[in-house]
């Protein structure tokens, strides 16, 4: 199976600030990846999808970018609602996998 | 616009089954698999498996074989996951996820509670 490694687990940021998670595959996955956003008691929504394109309606502070085995989310400037986690998932291989996420809190 | 709704939370006896349903609409259901997802209590997401819609094969993760039970009634554009003989460790809740073209997650349901509790 392919592991997911994403970091950080927690990070806390201010309103205005830029942050970068990651997530390293075990293996190549080209670029089948994607992030989901997923707040308290709701289901995800992805952010993301071939690893840096911007699902419609996402707001353009969302980005990825990245191929093969490293790939980053990058939030240029924080606003309120962005607090909340973060995943990624692999559709490259069976079985699909997920990081195991990052928890965005307020600082 | 692209809907999933999902059956209501479930609260079960050890042993006992339950049959949660995802309801598609806003799209030609047979046109994109389902997948299922699985979140326990504070921890990451899990996927399960899928079931083609157009065939009604089911593919099941490791983890997901022998009570799990991937079901469709297209004519009723609705996925249903059965978990047999269930367990505490079966409390968590459960979503269906659309496959999109790029064969990624792209819309979810809103999930499904199960509690398995004597």
């Amino acid at each position: 199976d392919i592991q997911m490694t994403q970091s950080p687990s927690s990070l806390s940021a201010s309103v205005g600030d830029r942050v970068t998670i990651t997530c390293r595959a075990s293996q190549g996955i080209r670029n089948d990846l994607g992030w989901y956003q997923q707040k308290p008691g709701k289901a995800p929504e992805r952010l993301i999808y071939a690893a840096s394109i911007l699902q419609s309606g996402v707001p353009s502070r969302f980005s990825g970018s990245g191929s093969g085995t490293e790939f980053t989310l990058t939030i240029s400037s924080l606003q309120p609602e962005d607090f909340a986690t973060y995943y990624c998932l692999q559709h490259n291989n069976y079985p699909y996998t997920f990081g195991q996420g990052t928890k965005l809190e307020i600082k | 616009q692209v809907h999933l709704v999902q059956s209501g939370p479930e609260v079960k006896k050890p042993g006992a089954s339950v049959k949660i349903s995802c309801k598609a609409s806003g799209y030609t259901f047979t046109r994109h698999a389902m997948n299922w997802v699985r979140q326990a209590p504070g921890e990451s997401l899990e996927w399960m498996g899928w079931i083609s819609t157009s065939t009604g094969n089911p593919t099941y993760a490791r983890d997901f074989t022998g009570r799990f039970v991937f079901s469709l009634d297209t004519s009723g554009s609705t996925a249903s996951l059965q978990i047999n003989s269930l367990k505490a460790e079966d409390t968590a809740v459960y979503y269906c996820a659309r496959e999109g073209h790029d064969s990624s997650c792209d819309f979810w349901g809103q999930g499904t509670l199960v509690i398995v509790s004597s």
